[in-house]
């Protein structure tokens, strides 16, 4: 079955205590991205990647890092957590062929940093 | 850089009324556009997109959209509404070239249904 999974998918922390959520997608998909769900906010994109080693940032980047080094993969990183990261986090990939093509979106991880 | 607005944060309808979410988007080009639906505690799931070609789209649960150009419009309609249609509605623009690939959101309508 495609899909795209996202672990740990409910996480309570604390103030600085270094995270990563993790993000793997089985569809060999080229382009994968975070965004953070907001209320009143929408989606918005954090970071992205078009392949492997190749990262770049969304709207929204700062307090997050982001690597790819395997195509599944695409952990999402917070280096040292602030209350305002308090979020729903999608992760998302897609094929770079055509524009049109779907994304794919994962359940969703919900963070709160206390 | 792209927009998309979705001018109503919160609706309510009858079961059994239709319904129309509006969507506008700003970008130079021919846009594509997405409209996703999210219920309670779930995750996005695709309604319907357009891309180019026939201007009303048609999608899953009995949903359309038309894509009016003059009017950078993108609005989601449905004849009878359900009671399981309750849920929040994202509109989105794809924007791909000058080193920018992005899949833009609204900031969504809810919709409420009423028995």
């Amino acid at each position: 079955e495609a899909q795209v999974t996202q672990n740990p998918r409910y996480l309570i922390t604390v103030t600085g205590k270094k995270l990563t959520v993790t993000c793997s997608q089985n569809m060999n998909h080229e382009y994968m991205s975070w965004y953070r769900q907001d209320p009143g906010l929408g989606l918005r994109q954090i970071y992205y990647s078009m392949n492997v080693e190749v990262t770049d940032k969304g709207d929204v980047p700062e307090g997050y890092k982001v690597s790819r080094k395997e195509k599944r993969n695409f952990p999402l990183i917070l280096e040292s957590p602030s209350p305002n990261q308090t979020s729903l986090y999608f992760c998302a990939s897609r094929v770079i062929l055509a524009a049109s093509d779907t994304q794919y979106f994962g359940p969703g991880t919900r963070l709160t940093v206390l | 850089a792209q927009s998309v607005t979705q001018p109503d944060i919160h609706i309510t309808v009858s079961e059994g009324a239709s319904l129309e979410l509006r969507c506008n988007y700003s970008y130079g080009a021919t846009p594509y556009l997405f409209w996703y639906v999210q219920s309670p505690g779930q995750g996005l799931q695709l309604l319907l997109k357009y891309f180019s070609g026939d201007t009303l789209v048609q999608g899953i649960k009995g949903f359309e959209a038309e894509f009016k150009r003059s009017q950078s419009s993108f609005n989601l309609r449905k004849p009878s509404v359900h009671w399981s249609d309750a849920a929040e509605y994202f509109c989105a623009v794809f924007v791909s070239g000058a080193g920018s690939y992005q899949l833009t959101f609204g900031k969504g309508t809810k919709l409420s249904v009423i028995p």
